[in-house]
């Protein structure tokens, strides 16, 4: 059972648009969601994170929108560029260590 | 600052025979978490090891297991390997453990034949 449902799986957008990717979840007793980025052949690295009591978070380019009573998240990318190519996963937990992962989104940006 | 290390990068095995990967934390750190990642399952969560007591078990059989060491490096066996078990499987660790930045290692990519 996916604790943490993502979508699209997959998007493309011109150089300069924006991205957006969203997730849903079930848990309402997730109190940590995480954006990991990964490239082909390397492990997901942290990109940006929010916790249940923050509406909005912006780090850069990258923008994590939050509503809590609707139980979903999303990341917005701003400005894309073709070094944004990469899947995207979006993630939850609770205090215990483990993360429940969405099952990813592949972003092409188009030069 | 060395990253996480996994080794071995890429192994092939056979059904039935077992495996043993070992992942070494970033100095410091003494939470490991290892996670699978299949293209139809995603990632998937198998343990977390924080001072050499398992926290946390995902949903995986027994034929999955691991340990930590006193230096904080870790391990993963897999025995009785099934075709199923192919899968790139990452490492990560964290300064304290609980929620925070995982840091991941860049995988060990495992072929069951």
């Amino acid at each position: 059972q996916q604790q943490v449902k993502q979508s699209p799986q997959s998007l493309i957008v011109q150089k300069g648009g924006i991205s957006i990717i969203n997730c849903a979840y079930e848990n309402t007793a997730f109190d940590y969601f995480p954006w990991y980025q990964q490239f082909p052949g390397k492990g997901p690295a942290l990109l940006i994170a929010i916790r249940p009591d923050v509406s909005e978070k912006k780090e850069g380019r990258f923008t994590i929108s939050f509503n809590k009573s609707a139980k979903q998240f999303s990341l917005h990318i701003m400005d894309s560029q073709p070094g944004d190519s990469a899947t995207y996963f979006c993630a939850a937990s609770l205090s215990d260590y483990k993360l429940s992962f969405g099952a990813g989104t592949t972003v092409t940006v188009r030069a | 600052k060395a990253g996480v290390t996994q080794t071995p990068r890429y192994l092939i095995k056979t059904r039935g025979q077992q495996v043993t990967l070992s992942c070494s934390p970033i100095s410091g750190h003494r939470s490991v978490s290892w996670y699978q990642q299949t293209p139809g399952q995603g990632l998937q969560f198998l343990f977390e090891y924080f001072s050499e007591t398992q926290r946390n078990k995902g949903n995986f059989p027994g034929r999955f297991s691991g340990r930590q060491f006193s230096n904080s490096r870790s391990e993963m066996n897999v025995s009785t390997l099934e075709l199923g078990d192919s899968a790139l499987y990452l490492c990560a660790s964290n300064q304290l453990g609980g929620t925070g930045e995982l840091f991941f290692g860049e995988g060990s990519r495992l072929t069951v034949l």
